[in-house]
């Protein structure tokens, strides 16, 4: 089973400032989808990136950006120039590639909450 | 186009009731999930659909939990004779199968607290 690993629970970030979030996985697959999702209090969750496994290029939205080593399974996500508006509970999730029927689920890891000071 | 919607957001019910949620999903998705979040944890997969047939149920889903999509489109998820335990945020997510890389997107949850 596919089992996804955040050890951070909180992470503080200046305003401004650059921060990195953490995120090892395990499969046995080779081809596969990572995210990150962001909640904010009360609020739902939005995907903020995604990375296919098979792309050696590193995904980047905006301020946004990953670093995927695949060889460690780990993914973590840089937010450059932190906004107070980045506030929120971040989640790296899994999933695999199958495009039909089952096995289409995301896998969660526990989320690192990420507050922003001004 | 309106995103994935949930109803009631919150639920306050006594041991023992029944509660039942309802999820619609964004309008040309065809499938449709159902997550469990606790405080301070990641969300939990509950079960899935696509279209109206349900394909995968997690071991979460105790007996007393029963999720329908008659139709195809809405979904409702119901809790039988609910213990404190089940108290989370139960969330609907869905997303369009056929095209590699689709996003799952998700509702804004249902707060369930069992007193």
């Amino acid at each position: 089973a596919q089992t996804v690993t955040q050890s951070q629970p909180e992470m503080s970030v200046q305003e401004a400032e650059t921060v990195t979030l953490s995120c090892t996985y395990d499969t046995s697959e080779s081809d596969y989808y990572l995210f990150w999702y962001k909640q904010p209090p009360s609020r739902q969750m939005i995907l903020v990136i995604r990375q296919e496994a098979y792309k050696q290029q590193n995904a980047t939205e905006n301020r946004f950006s990953v670093n995927f080593q695949k060889a460690a399974k780990s993914f973590s996500l840089k937010i450059s120039d932190s906004q107070l508006g980045d506030a929120a509970m971040y989640f790296c999730a899994y999933r695999r590639t199958a495009v039909t029927g089952a096995n289409s689920k995301l896998t969660f890891g526990k989320g690192i909450t990420l507050s922003v000071r001004p | 186009d309106t995103g994935v919607s949930q109803d009631p957001r919150h639920k306050i019910t006594k041991r023992g009731q029944n509660v039942t949620f309802r999820c619609d999903p964004i309008s040309e998705h065809n499938r449709l999930y159902w997550y469990r979040q606790t405080l301070g944890q990641g969300p939990e997969f509950l079960t899935y659909f696509q279209n109206e047939a349900q394909l995968e149920k997690s071991r979460l889903l105790s007996d007393r939990f029963s999720a329908e999509r008659p139709k195809g489109s809405f979904s409702t998820l119901e809790i039988q004779r609910t213990e404190q335990g089940d108290s989370a945020m139960y969330l609907c997510a869905s997303s369009l199968a056929g095209e590699r890389g689709n996003t799952i997107y998700f509702g804004e949850g249902s707060w369930l607290t069992v007193v």
